[in-house]
């Protein structure tokens, strides 16, 4: 299996604080992902990357930022938390047409 | 707009019955579609997928049928044991998008001994 970590796993914080969640890969993937799952939701792209520096928006990217500096590390950021970010974020890798590999994600608290 | 529609939230079955997980889809440049399945506290696995190029496939257990005059395609479980019992997501992607997947909500298979 493709390695993907995500950190933190859990984290709470208040509203109006600044985030950063990071995933990072040991595979050399060129493509990675940001969704947010959230209950009745299923899982929405936020941002993705197609190489270093290279990203783009997905379909609720507002108040989200990304960056990848490394083909391994790609991270996201909330500027300013509110309480509907409060979600459960995933991070994927896409290492063939067999679908992604999925970190185990980072339940996120905003107060 | 939805593009991939999971209408059961959720599904009982009996272990050794078969399961049968629906999605349906509005966009038809989709070509590629996918299932996951997603245990509690874990990220998705993915499962199976198929192509618009076929209308069935098969591995072990788990088979996924695609009719695309409908755009329809369905997950079946055949038998169904206990530790099937997970969320399954339905994805869809389009070929040279850069692989990004639309998932359906998902359905909450439970399958009682």
């Amino acid at each position: 299996d493709a390695g993907i970590t995500q950190s933190p796993r859990h984290k709470v914080t208040e509203t109006g604080t600044p985030v950063t969640l990071r995933c990072h890969q040991t595979e050399n993937h060129r493509y990675m992902y940001w969704y947010r799952q959230d209950p009745g939701h299923g899982l929405r792209l936020i941002h993705y990357s197609y190489g270093v520096k290279d990203t783009d928006k997905g379909e609720v990217s507002d108040g989200y930022s990304v960056s990848r500096s490394k083909t391994e590390d790609f991270l996201l950021t909330l500027e300013s938390a509110t309480s509907s970010q409060t979600s459960v974020y995933f991070c994927a890798i896409s290492p063939s047409q067999d679908g992604y590999t999925f970190g185990s994600g980072t339940r996120l608290t905003v107060v | 707009d939805q593009q991939v529609k999971q209408n059961s939230p959720s599904l009982s079955v009996q272990e050794g019955r078969i399961s049968i997980l629906n999605c349906d889809y509005t966009n038809s440049m989709f070509d590629y579609f996918l299932w996951y399945k997603k245990y509690p506290a874990e990220g998705p696995t993915f499962l199976i997928s198929i192509s618009s190029i076929k209308d069935k496939n098969e591995d072990g257990r788990f088979t996924v049928f695609l009719n695309k005059s409908a755009k329809h395609l369905s997950l079946h479980i055949v038998p169904s044991q206990p530790g099937d019992s997970a969320v399954y997501f339905c994805a869809a992607s389009r070929t040279f998008n850069a692989g990004k997947s639309t998932f359906g909500d998902g359905t909450t298979l439970t399958v009682k001994p």
